[in-house]
């Protein structure tokens, strides 16, 4: 049973680092696409970005100046990096598991972060 | 990018059967995913690829997608189906390939 566990700071200061690290258990770390999403309370789900075994990575246009998301093979895991935060990057963060097999569904998930931007 | 739009809310009676939409642009073209998010908890996905379930969701979710319409259909809803449910497509062709629809509350009453 493939698990997701991620952990990270979950309150920072305006213009400071996200910095999120999500790790895969039991299962293949190739073959998918390793993902970010996030959830501002009371609202709707947002894609961040993605990446492969290899590093080839991806990143949502409108936070593609503050993003980046890696991968450490040897330790199968990845992580997401977003910079100068605001209130408006508050939000629970969910690492997640793309299957291209499955047209880009999401089908493993994290427990989620809850990050908290405030002075 | 691609937007799917999704009724705020649903209201049914236990034992119905509940249908939520997602609404996009000749959406019948692409694959459609559907998430089950209950409260405080990470969303689980219930049907992929317009209709398939995965392994341990019960066979009372299913999904069809024609036209520009795409629909989730919970067959005789029970209390633990009170969730948010969310569609997503995958478009591999935009530079925001991975889109979730707006939302949609289902209360059961």
């Amino acid at each position: 049973q493939v698990q997701l566990q991620q952990w990270g700071a979950g309150l920072l200061k305006p213009s400071e680092t996200l910095s999120l690290t999500c790790a895969v258990y039991s299962g293949s770390f190739s073959g998918y696409y390793w993902s970010w999403i996030r959830q501002p309370p009371g609202k709707g789900l947002e894609w961040i970005g993605k990446i492969t075994y290899s590093g080839s990575a991806n990143y949502n246009p409108s936070l593609k100046s503050r993003v980046s998301i890696s991968v450490d093979t040897s330790k199968n895991q990845f992580s997401l990096k977003l910079t100068s935060v605001t209130a408006a990057d508050t939000a629970v963060y969910y690492c997640a598991r793309l299957v291209p097999a499955w047209s880009g569904a999401f089908d493993i998930w994290g427990q989620g972060t809850m990050v908290t931007v405030s002075s | 990018s691609y937007v799917l739009t999704q009724p705020p809310s649903v209201s049914v009676a236990p034992g119905q059967t509940a249908s939520i939409t997602c609404g996009g642009d000749n959406i019948g073209n692409r694959s459609v995913h559907w998430y089950q998010q209950r409260s405080g908890q990470a969303p689980v996905l219930v049907v992929y690829d317009d209709s398939d379930r995965p392994s341990g969701i019960p066979e009372r979710f299913s999904g069809s997608n024609s036209g520009n319409t795409a629909t989730l259909t919970i067959s005789r809803v029970e209390a633990g189906d009170e969730a948010d449910y969310y569609c997503q497509v995958w478009d591999t062709t935009s530079d925001h390939p991975e889109v979730f629809g707006t939302g949609t509350k289902v209360t059961v009453l």
